[in-house]
């Protein structure tokens, strides 16, 4: 069964350009994850969806990040304008409500370089 | 502040040895608690996870759980130079809420 899908691996823009990162989750999940990992701030929530719905944005640094999920098997995560500071890996997890538990399943990341 | 606290390390061990990796939480109402592994470059990868006060063994791998403490630790039995990577602590705080708090990693390094 394939994992979390996400694309691009690596995106490399400049600043002021529109980013957007895909992730598709484990097919029957019904919960989905974007988070932020940095050297100085660790690995941290940015926003996760319950069935499509957002059910927690306090992690979303300012109006210039967003994000979607229009059906089951695809979210987008888009920043515009970007910003060198935006500069990090973003990795999209998964999860499936069975039994009460948490486990999340992590896709490959993209690593995004805002010049 | 709700907060996972890890030493940074770097953990130093000699193969064939054990490691004891620690990981302390400020909410007492968390309720699951995970270990990720991180390879340098590589994605988190969920190698333990647990619920209930006590020891869980999974492999040459035991997860092991104190509430009233606040503390949650893993072992690695005869460690080999594969498990050289970072260990995420990751918690979640409460039944009603997805998503999982980690902390900053330790680094773990067996020396062949």
């Amino acid at each position: 069964d394939a994992g979390v899908i996400q694309s691009p691996r690596h995106e490399v823009t400049e600043m002021g350009q529109e980013v957007t990162l895909r992730c598709k989750p484990i097919s029957g999940h019904d919960y989905l994850f974007w988070y932020r990992q940095t050297m100085m701030r660790g690995l941290e929530l940015l926003i996760y969806f319950n069935n499509n719905v957002p059910i927690d944005d306090s992690g979303m640094p300012e109006d210039r990040f967003s994000a979607k999920m229009p059906n089951a098997s695809f979210s987008t995560l888009k920043i515009q304008p970007s910003e060198p500071r935006d500069s990090a890996v973003y990795f999209c997890a998964s999860s499936f409500l069975a039994g009460g538990t948490s486990e999340q399943f992590f896709g490959p990341g993209t690593r995004l370089t805002v010049l | 502040q709700k907060e996972v606290e890890q030493n940074s390390g770097p953990l130093s061990v000699p193969e064939g040895a054990i490691a004891s990796l620690n990981c302390t939480y400020s909410d007492r109402v968390s309720q699951s608690f995970f270990w990720y592994r991180q390879y340098s470059g590589k994605s988190p990868e969920l190698i333990m996870s647990i619920y209930s006060n006590g020891d869980k063994e999974d492999g040459r791998f035991t997860a092991q759980l104190n509430k009233a403490s606040q503390y949650v630790s893993l072992l690695i039995r005869d460690s080999q130079p594969s498990d050289s990577a970072t260990y995420l602590c990751a918690v979640n705080e409460s039944p009603g809420r997805r998503a999982l708090t980690f902390g900053s990693g330790t680094r773990l390094q067996v020396q062949p």
